[in-house]
């Protein structure tokens, strides 16, 4: 059974581009959240996904969108990308109150 | 204001010896309680977790944990650690009186072993 799975692994992008990031599900979870962590911090919760519909969202601008398809899994978008956006960002799948986390995608903004 | 405080930055210990890590968090409501380990570059793994019942829950890879409703604490513990111990260990709460069930994470602590 695979984990929970997010693509690509790196990325290094200039600022004010557009970014899309992957998250596939643990197989069985229904809901997908998302977390950016900066080098040393703590993951901040950016939103989560359940029912293809955004559910909570943390304190994050609206530069930070993103979308659930009816398979599960899921994609962050950033636009108008700053310098202060490069971090891990991590996607975790649950359903019930345990999250399960993926390896994470490591956004490099230049 | 809500919040989940670890109180150590880094903590080095000698291998073999026993750990422990403070969290101590602020809710009205006694939220979920949750440990996760992260190496290096990769993603966060779950050690342990509480929801209700026994206060003292045991986790993977030799941890345990006690959680004290009086000191508002769900210290992370293990009575011999390993090299392969040394990571950053981040205590985290779900707020129970939230819809969804997101994440609030402290600021880790690094651990550091040392032979």
């Amino acid at each position: 059974d695979a984990g929970v799975t997010q693509s690509p692994t790196h990325l290094i992008k200039t600022r004010g581009q557009q970014v899309t990031l992957r998250c596939s599900p643990k197989s069985g979870h229904d809901t997908v959240s998302w977390y950016q962590q900066a080098l040393g911090q703590g993951p901040q919760f950016i939103f989560q996904y359940y029912e293809e519909e955004e559910r909570q969202r943390g304190n994050f601008p609206d530069r930070f969108s993103g979308h659930q398809f009816p398979n599960y899994s899921s994609e962050l978008n950033v636009n108008a990308l700053l310098l202060g956006d490069s971090a891990l960002y991590l996607c975790a799948s649950s359903n019930s109150y345990e999250q399960y986390f993926g390896p994470g995608t490591r956004l490099t903004v230049t | 204001a809500q919040s989940v405080t670890q109180p150590d930055i880094h903590i080095t210990v000698s291998e073999g010896a026993s750990l422990e890590l403070r969290c101590n968090y602020s809710y009205g409501a006694t939220p979920y309680l949750f440990w996760y380990v992260q190496s290096p570059g990769q993603g966060l793994q779950l050690l342990l977790k509480y929801f209700s019942g026994d206060t003292l829950v045991q986790g993977i890879k030799g941890f345990e944990a006690e959680f004290k409703r009086s000191q508002s604490s769900f210290n992370l513990r293990k009575p011999s650690v390993h090299w392969s111990d040394a990571a950053e260990y981040f205590c985290a709460v779900v707020p129970v009186m939230e819809y969804g069930n997101k994440l609030v994470f402290g600021a880790g602590t690094i651990l550091r072993v040392k032979s």
